[in-house]
């Protein structure tokens, strides 16, 4: 399975857009990339999922790049609420099975 | 979205006792479910895979008498904590896969349980 790297922690405030980058370098042709967020006490909540280039949806953006070992979450206008932890999946392509990171902890302040 | 439920959410259990965990898609069929433990701080570590109708698929180093996991329908898998210790105190998570879904791969999780072995 693909391992993920990302970045531990992340800092940002009210209202900021922010990026986090996820490195991929072993991604199969047939695997997913898939992000979720997890709130203490909580079991994850997809956000997002592409294959490839851009995918678009109510609340974040997933860009990745043509040689898909990297990928980056986009969360346009972020507010407290969104403090979390994110984390990058590569789902397997014939199990499903995802196999999460450590994960990255977003503390947005006001 | 599809919703996913365990029961119980939190159960205090005494040393020594076995304790069942259900994980039901409420709103899709799964025939693959999955299931997770989480220590305080930590990431969710995958436990086993398990499939409607055949055994599950452990987890190198996951110990399949100890953690029996049961899928017997399409919206029901059990797993069930035998002889617990004070070690497998932990929070448990379970995810189902939809098997109609368009989205490839989405897993959607439960709330998770909070198990406390005394």
């Amino acid at each position: 399975l693909a391992k993920t790297t990302q970045p531990i922690s992340m800092d940002s405030y009210e209202g900021q857009e922010v990026n986090i980058t996820c490195s991929h370098n072993n991604i199969a042709t047939n695997d997913y990339i898939t992000w979720y967020q997890q709130f203490p006490s909580q079991g994850p909540r997809f956000i997002i999922q592409g294959y490839k280039t851009k995918v678009t949806n109510e609340v974040a953006s997933l860009f990745i790049p043509a040689d898909r070992k990297s990928s980056t979450l986009s969360l346009p206008r972020v507010s407290l609420s969104d403090t979390a932890v994110y984390y990058c999946l590569v789902g397997e392509g014939n199990t499903g099975k995802l196999i999460f990171g450590q994960g990255t902890t977003l503390q947005v302040k006001p | 979205g599809a919703v996913v439920s365990q029961h119980p959410s939190r159960v205090i259990c005494k040393s020594g006792t076995s304790v069942k965990i259900e994980c039901r898609s409420l709103d899709f069929q799964a025939t693959t479910m999955f299931w997770y433990r989480q220590f305080p701080k930590k990431s969710l570590m995958l436990m086993a895979t398990s499939n409607e109708g055949s055994k599950a698929t452990y987890e190198q180093g996951v110990e399949k008498d100890k953690f029996l996991i049961n899928h017997a329908s399409l919206t029901l898998s059990t797993l069930t904590v035998t002889s617990a210790h004070p070690e497998d105190s932990s929070f448990y998570i379970c995810s189902a896969r939809d098997s109609e879904g368009t989205t490839p791969y989405e897993q959607y999780f439960g709330p998770g349980t909070r198990l406390t072995v005394t």
